[in-house]
């Protein structure tokens, strides 16, 4: 059971450049997230997928797209990368029933926009 | 709008003393509340939450919280720090019926020998 996995881990970017970020996890969650952390600022939720067919914005998703390609994996795209998105991408899941609550974390992606 | 405040950037304190790190939050509604840990380059982990019922929640690795409504504050506690609990830890809050989690901007503890 790897829980939520994120690819790649670090990634070098040309600004225009475009890439996606994948995401996958095993516990058959229903939703998804995909956050980004600056230094002082928390993490800020960019899109989030209740469940599988649905994705919503969340507080900064301007400059991405993402894809709920079925139960397990949630995609994060970057079409024309700036260095404002230098940041690390955290994906996280829930269950998403009645008396689920916590969301567990995915390592990370450290993004860097030259 | 829901929102988290960790007054404290950093709280640093001597091994086997006590650990507090405060939050205080603001929402519409009963919260649910969250603290997770982060070890460098790493992913956030879960270390305990307040739903509803006893105030006191008790969480991973000896931490607990407590939750009070009156001055909406979730602050955690540790009673006696280890060197290994040197890590950021952020706040969480989010409503019922809401997938959003809103979070602070974290508080980085270091615990010295």
């Amino acid at each position: 059971n790897a829980g939520v996995t994120q690819t790649p881990k670090f990634q070098v970017l040309k600004t225009g450049q475009s890439m996606t970020l994948q995401c996958a996890q095993d516990m058959n969650h229903n939703s998804m997230y995909w956050y980004r952390q600056d230094p002082g600022m928390g993490l800020r939720l960019i899109y989030y997928s209740a469940s599988e067919g649905t994705t919503d914005k969340g507080e900064v998703p301007n400059g991405y797209n993402v894809s709920r390609l079925n139960k397990r994996e949630f995609s994060l795209r970057l079409e024309s990368a700036a260095p404002s998105q230098t940041s690390v991408y955290f994906c996280a899941s829930r269950r998403g029933t009645a008396n689920s609550y916590e969301q567990y974390f995915g390592p990370g992606t450290r993004l860097t926009v030259t | 709008a829901q929102s988290v405040a960790q007054p404290e950037d950093q709280v640093n304190v001597a091994e086997g003393n006590p650990l507090t790190v405060k939050c205080t939050y603001s929402v519409s509604g009963n919260p649910y509340l969250f603290w997770y840990v982060q070890y460098p380059n790493r992913g956030l982990q879960f270390l305990l939450k307040y739903i509803t019922g006893d105030n006191l929640v008790k969480g991973s690795y000896g931490f607990e919280a407590e939750f009070n409504k009156s001055q909406t504050s979730f602050h955690l506690k540790k009673p006696s720090a280890l060197v290994s609990d040197s890590a950021l830890y952020f706040c969480a809050v989010r409503v019922p019926n809401d997938y959003k989690l809103s979070f602070g901007a974290g508080t980085t503890v270091t615990v010295r020998a």
